[in-house]
């Protein structure tokens, strides 16, 4: 089946720090999407990208869809301590598939 | 508040008993699904339902049973249940027009000791 391949697994950044994290696949998808979740909590929809090359902001959040559809990156700018968590990237293909979803970014910041 | 919702949070329960969960959204959307993460937080699709009507079943055992009385419901019923059954299960949503974009509930932590 696909599968994505989402790097960095975990990062420790100091707060104020920018950071970066991506997604690839081997195949191409139609939407690409970027969940956080909380310890405890479920996930939650940062950003959704429906066009390639597309890039979307949410805050200080920016999220790309790539060109080739095959993969997508996410920056989060000046990072606070709420921002921990683990953050999610997910491929589709419109509903016609199940969505498909990295093994996330396990991301600590340092106050 | 709108949202997806989802009974009982924590669950814990011995081998061999059947169990539900129960999920609700009142965001009016049209799809609904269930979700398993196991201890490395890997998610995985186990069923969807659109407008009460199952169209994914991702290899699940048959002693999972969802059932949709309505398409703001979306319960899971499950038998005989196993040590490996422990993990956190999550209720989602989607609208029918970007149905990628699917909404999480709050999870529902099950242990089975």
């Amino acid at each position: 089946g696909q599968q994505l391949n989402q790097s960095p697994q975990s990062m420790f950044i100091q707060e104020g720090e920018d950071v970066s994290m991506n997604c690839t696949s081997s195949s191409i998808f139609n939407t690409w999407l970027w969940y956080k979740q909380d310890p405890g909590e479920g996930p939650v929809l940062l950003i959704a990208l429906y066009k390639a090359g597309e890039l979307t902001s949410n805050g200080r959040l920016t999220a790309q869809f790539g060109i080739t559809r095959k993969d997508s990156f996410l920056n989060i700018s000046a990072s606070i301590p709420s921002d921990v968590g683990i953050y999610f990237c997910a491929g589709g293909n419109s509903g016609n598939t199940p969505l498909v979803f990295g093994k996330g970014t396990r991301l600590s910041v340092i106050a | 508040d709108t949202a997806v919702s989802q009974t009982p949070k924590y669950l814990v329960t011995q081998m061999g008993n059947d169990k539900s969960i129960k999920c609700e959204q009142n965001l009016g959307h049209d799809t609904m699904y269930w979700y398993k993460q196991d201890s490395k937080k890997f998610l995985k699709i186990m069923f969807s339902y659109n407008n009460k009507e199952l169209i994914i079943n991702e290899t699940v055992p048959n002693r999972f049973s969802p059932k949709s009385p309505d398409k703001a419901h979306l319960n899971l019923h499950i038998n005989s249940l196993e040590l490996g059954d422990s993990a956190v299960y999550f209720c989602a949503s989607s609208p029918m027009h970007v149905p990628d974009t699917q909404y999480f509930g709050p999870g529902t932590r099950l242990t089975v000791l």
